[in-house]
């Protein structure tokens, strides 16, 4: 079993419409979760960082932490062409002090 | 502020030759990392530092490859002798605390010929 997994997509969605990204970890004990958005041929860019059980929102984006299922995601509404890129979750886990990448979810929006 | 800084942003050498990458983390970070990107195997950590200490090697694929943090500001991670396999996007990051928020640097596009 993956430490971080992600659906590999590509996750196709129409423009204007919420875009929903999903991402499992196994240490049960992690306390931090993250998101990342990297556009092709550019480096990882931090969007979102969560620690707590519930949600977080930042402007279109909206991170879900639930630690009992072991599973984060990220909503993004009124989805924009700008936002087609690979999503990255990174969880810390509860004993380094490391960040765990998943492989990324790649997200197409179609006009 | 300034990001994280990497050089070269491109670099492209012979098998057999010596590659150095260079780091200059955010000022007042005293967590940087190394990452490898490739389409095959992703994101993968190969070392990080704390407060210049290397504290976790082992993503460090073998012997040929080896980094340094001789002071807060500045890191190497060097590969000799290079092979066409180490082809691949190197990512420098750092952070305030850990774990917690990570800082990409631009990357550094290794191609070994």
């Amino acid at each position: 079993q993956k430490e971080v997994e992600q659906n590999s997509g590509p996750l196709s969605v129409p423009e204007g419409a919420i875009a929903s990204l999903n991402c499992t970890y196994s240490d049960r004990g992690s306390q931090s979760f993250f998101w990342y958005r990297q556009y092709s041929g550019k480096s990882p860019e931090l969007i979102m960082s969560i620690y707590s059980n519930g949600d977080k929102e930042d402007g279109r984006f909206t991170a879900q932490l639930n630690k009992a299922s072991q599973y984060v995601s990220l909503l993004i509404r009124d989805s924009q062409p700008s936002d087609s890129a690979t999503y990255l979750c990174a969880v810390g886990p509860s004993s380094a002090s490391k960040i765990i990448f998943g492989s990324g979810t790649r997200l197409s929006i179609r006009p | 502020d300034a990001g994280v800084i990497q050089s070269p942003r491109h670099e492209v050498t012979e098998m057999g030759q010596e590659v150095t990458l260079r780091c200059k983390p955010i000022s007042g970070h005293d967590y940087l990392f190394w990452y490898r990107q490739t389409m095959m195997r992703g994101l993968e950590l190969l070392i990080y530092f704390n407060n210049n200490v290397p504290i976790d090697d082992s993503g460090m694929p073998e012997d040929r490859f080896s980094a340094k943090m001789p002071n807060a500001s500045f890191s190497t991670l060097k590969i000799q002798p290079s092979e066409p396999r180490d082809s691949a996007v190197y990512f420098c990051a750092s952070s305030s605390s850990a774990p917690r928020e990570q800082y990409f640097g631009p990357g550094t596009r290794l191609t070994v010929t």
